[in-house]
């Protein structure tokens, strides 16, 4: 069965430190990966996508970037983070959309 | 752009009541719509997915309809019990295949 792996779980790091979370996917090939943002009291916000090794498309021009070094590995960072960077960052992955999303179970991030 | 509104924001009901949530969308060129479950600090577990062609699905307690063509889709919940707490997410995965994520319905059961 497919699994959705994101760590860590929680985070607290200082204004203009760097950061990168990642996601793993076990169990299909060739998802397609997405990086989405929920600021506090407001809806979910996509960040990244991508369909392939490589290929990463950014929604929302921003202070994070995101990379698959792997088919199966998303991995967002940034260089500085912001105060406005705070957030509870959530990964998931689909097959093109027709069988749905599935979610990982998120993290955390505190900038202080 | 895809607009996605959930009514109402919030609902407070007694243990053992039957509910409605309520999701609109503003284009009905979609290819299937999503329900999604979120407690407090935790990811979005997956409900109910109905495909474009469909009308309806059914898991357990929990029955989603679709209707396209007036891009509405319900979910209703029988006989509410105090673990149903939670926010209850809709999403609609239209042009590009990608999910646009309504507002949220934050639902309390009270025992």
């Amino acid at each position: 069965s497919q699994t959705i792996h994101q760590w860590p779980a929680t985070l607290v790091q200082p204004v203009g430190s760097p950061l990168s979370l990642e996601c793993t996917v076990e169990g299909t090939s060739n998802p397609n990966l997405y990086w989405y943002r929920q600021a506090a009291g407001r809806g979910l916000q996509l960040l990244f996508y991508s369909v392939g090794i490589g290929q990463i498309s950014s929604e929302v021009p921003q202070n994070l970037s995101a990379s698959r070094p792997q088919d199966r590995q998303f991995i967002l960072s940034s260089k500085k983070l912001l105060l406005s960077d705070s957030g509870f960052y959530l990964c998931a992955w689909s097959v093109n959309g027709a069988y749905g999303y599935t979610f990982g179970s998120g993290t955390r991030l505190t900038v202080v | 752009k895809q607009e996605v509104t959930q009514i109402p924001a919030a609902l407070s009901v007694p243990e053992g009541e039957n509910l409605v949530l309520n999701c609109s969308f503003t284009d009905s060129a979609i290819y299937n719509l999503q329900w999604f479950r979120q407690d407090p600090g935790k990811g979005l577990t997956s409900l109910l997915l109905i495909q474009s062609s469909q009308r309806e699905q059914t898991s357990g307690r929990l029955n989603a309809s679709l209707d396209k063509s007036s891009g509405r889709s319900t979910l209703y919940i029988a006989a509410s019990q105090p673990g149903d707490s939670a926010t209850y997410l809709c999403a609609v995965n239209g042009a590009g295949n990608m999910l646009t994520f309504g507002g949220g319905t934050r639902l309390m059961v009270k025992p």
